[in-house]
């Protein structure tokens, strides 16, 4: 069964320390994986994208890495800022009907940072 | 460009009413996403079309859903009739090509089904 599992469930930091996201997948065959942030109230916004070639991937502070052989991927924050408080999803594409593949997403990790 | 639009922001309406919900993608992109989250199931997509036609509709929970997209600038998703368990937040995204193009999201529309 393809799935997409996340840890923690949520996590609080203190401002300006580090932390990781896990992602564990299931998805077979494997097309890509993707990073999103979701605000509270807002859409997701994409961080990452990464195709199976890929090992790790940086946007500004963030960064991501795969592994494809053991189908786990991590987010990394770094220096955390307060805006970091969001929920972060990580989505797999295997390949499916049409041309995009079928997209399997995680719960999503809530995370919140404390001044 | 404004990014993908969505209407209404909030929807608040009874149990049998129909309930229709818009969006309109970005400018010159060629794929449309309808999503739905909830806090039990998190986000799940539902359909999407490429060029204004339907690809994969087998997220859509029931034939009480139904989407469709006229022309390249608006689509609609209609539940009729609506019932409680359909309250969530509905998303539209946009991407312009298939793979790994980065999808834009909207707003999302909250609908409330009493």
């Amino acid at each position: 069964k393809n799935q997409v599992e996340q840890s923690p469930q949520s996590l609080i930091i203190l401002e300006g320390k580090n932390c990781t996201l896990q992602c564990n997948y299931t998805v077979s065959p494997f097309s890509n994986l993707r990073w999103y942030k979701q605000d509270t109230g807002r859409g997701p916004v994409s961080l990452t994208i990464m195709t199976f070639s890929e090992n790790t991937k940086s946007n500004g502070r963030y960064t991501a890495t795969l592994d494809a052989d053991t189908k786990q991927s991590s987010l990394h924050i770094t220096a955390s800022q307060l805006s970091d408080s969001a929920s972060y999803i990580c989505v797999v594409s295997g390949w499916g009907s049409g041309n995009t593949g079928k997209l399997i997403f995680g719960q999503g990790t809530t995370l919140q940072v404390k001044p | 460009d404004a990014g993908v639009i969505q209407s209404p922001r909030h929807e608040v309406t009874e149990m049998g009413q129909e309930v229709t919900l818009r969006c309109k993608p970005i400018s010159g992109h060629d794929y449309l996403f309808w999503y739905r989250q909830t806090m039990m199931r998190g986000l799940e997509l539902l359909i999407y079309f490429n060029n204004n036609v339907p690809i994969d509709d087998s997220g859509m929970p029931e034939d009480r859903f139904s989407a469709k997209m006229p022309n390249a600038s608006f689509s609609t998703l209609k539940i009729q009739p609506s019932e409680p368990r359909d309250s969530a937040v509905y998303f539209c995204a946009s991407t312009h090509r298939r793979g790994t193009d980065t999808q834009y999201f909207g707003p999302g529309t909250r609908l409330t089904v009493l």
